[in-house]
């Protein structure tokens, strides 16, 4: 079973659409989970971060982590063709680094 | 003006060569790192260098050799390239040594083995 695991997607919405982007995981060392944003033929940039369990909000993004069920969810509110990129959570407990594989999100104007 | 660079940004290169791949970050960050990102888009940690230091050194075949001759530049050396070697490989730095901290990648250098 892979560390963390995240649905590849693709996944293509309509602008304006809630988009909900989730990730869960199996290893309850982790205590420090990220989602970071890819687009094409670039690097991978963070966009959110967060320590414990419960929400941050960032603009049209929110985080929302839930340490009792190793689940770990990026919601997109408006979303724009601008945040149309692969979306990758990422994970840490100490010195370790563990990302999902991605998922891929277009939005149709 | 760019934090973190690599280069080459594109390599095509033939089974059995060996190649080297330069990274330098103009952010004052202690903490280097490189990736693997397969065509499946998994991102897999490689190394991790804090100044000069190797700390996390993966499951990666001895054909791959980091090196860092400064806090400021983390270079990636393969010998006998592969087929399976195939992939983009980033850069990145971080602040901090435990990797909490935000990770700044490079643009990445898309390897292609013949």
């Amino acid at each position: 079973q892979k560390e963390v695991e995240q649905d590849p997607g693709p996944l293509s919405v309509p602008e304006g659409a809630i988009v909900s982007l989730n990730c869960t995981y199996s290893n309850s060392a982790f205590q420090y989970f990220m989602w970071y944003r890819q687009y094409s033929r670039k690097g991978p940039e963070l966009l959110m971060y967060t320590y414990s369990s419960g929400n941050k909000e960032d603009g049209r993004f929110t985080a929302q982590v839930d340490k009792s069920s190793k689940y770990i969810s990026l919601f997109i509110r408006d979303s724009q063709p601008s945040d149309s990129a692969t979306y990758l959570c990422a994970m840490t407990p100490r010195n370790q680094f563990y990302f999902g594989t991605g998922t891929s999100l277009t939005v149709i104007p | 003006d760019t934090a973190v660079s690599q280069t080459p940004k594109y390599l095509v290169t033939q089974m059995g060569n060996d190649k080297s791949i330069k990274c330098e970050q103009n952010l004052g960050h202690d903490t280097m790192y490189w990736y693997k990102q397969d065509s499946k888009k998994f991102l897999k940690i490689m190394f991790s260098y804090n100044n000069k230091e190797l700390i996390i050194n993966e499951t990666v075949p001895n054909r791959f050799s980091p090196k860092s001759p400064d806090k400021a530049h983390l270079n990636l050396h393969i010998n006998s390239l592969e087929l399976g070697d195939s992939a983009v490989y980033f850069c990145a730095s971080s602040p901090r040594r435990d990797p909490k901290g935000t990770q700044y990648f490079g643009p990445g250098t898309r390897l292609l083995v013949l």
